[in-house]
């Protein structure tokens, strides 16, 4: 089976920017997390989606959405960029809750 | 918030020697799951242990549970510099929908 892919792996934007990344999980998964990743803060939980709906969400402010298809593929959106946003974005699919969870190569989001 | 706290925070051994870390965490929780990660690329998903379970093997991996201490320990045997990276903890805590909390890791140095 393919793995988890993320699109795109590297970006650059601008503050005020927005941006838009994808997810594309394991064949089968229906549920799709994101968590972003910096120095700083660790890995902490962005959202997480289960056929279509939204389960969970983290702590973030508004700026930071997402949606999932009815193919199971997530994107997420970061509106209004700061250069706080700057991190590693990962998606992690899994077949549903107290399953393992399988995680991308990530996007490597630097905004400017 | 970060649920775990893992320990210790960096640790460096020979090839052959036996590398331990440990994971601690504060609510009820349905799995635990380690996961490595090598410089800043996507997560690598090594081994889940329920949380009925009190051992698990995998290859050279041997994680062990203790619900009662709210704590799991990953035990890698006869470790290779291959195994140098980061290893993260992250509880599937009961009633979040697929949500992980990761702790902050443990950075393995593998010296040939």
């Amino acid at each position: 089976k393919a793995g988890v892919t993320q699109t795109p792996r590297y970006l650059i934007k601008t503050r005020g920017q927005q941006v838009t990344l994808s997810c594309s999980p394991i064949s089968g998964h229906r549920s799709v997390s994101w968590y972003q990743q910096t120095p700083g803060q660790g890995l902490q939980f962005l959202f997480e989606y289960f056929s279509e709906t939204q389960r969970n969400k983290g702590n973030f402010p508004g700026r930071f959405s997402g949606r999932q298809f009815s193919n199971s593929r997530s994107e997420m959106n970061v509106s209004t960029l700061e250069l706080g946003d700057s991190a590693l974005y990962l998606c992690a699919s899994s077949l549903g809750s107290s399953s393992s969870a399988y995680f991308g190569p990530g996007t490597r989001l630097t905004v400017t | 918030s970060q649920q775990g706290e893992e320990d210790p925070q960096a640790l460096s051994i020979q090839e052959g020697e036996n590398a331990t870390m440990n994971c601690s965490y504060k609510t009820s929780i349905n799995n635990l799951q380690w996961y490595r990660q090598n410089s800043g690329r996507g997560l690598v998903h090594l081994i889940l242990i329920r949380s009925n379970e009190r051992e698990k093997h995998s290859g050279r991996l041997r994680v062990t549970l203790d619900t009662s201490k709210k704590s799991s320990s990953l035990l890698i045997t006869a470790s290779r510099a291959a195994d140098t990276a980061s290893y993260f903890c992250a509880t599937d805590a009961s009633n979040q929908g697929g949500k992980l909390i990761f702790g902050q890791g443990t950075e393995l140095s593998v010296k040939p």
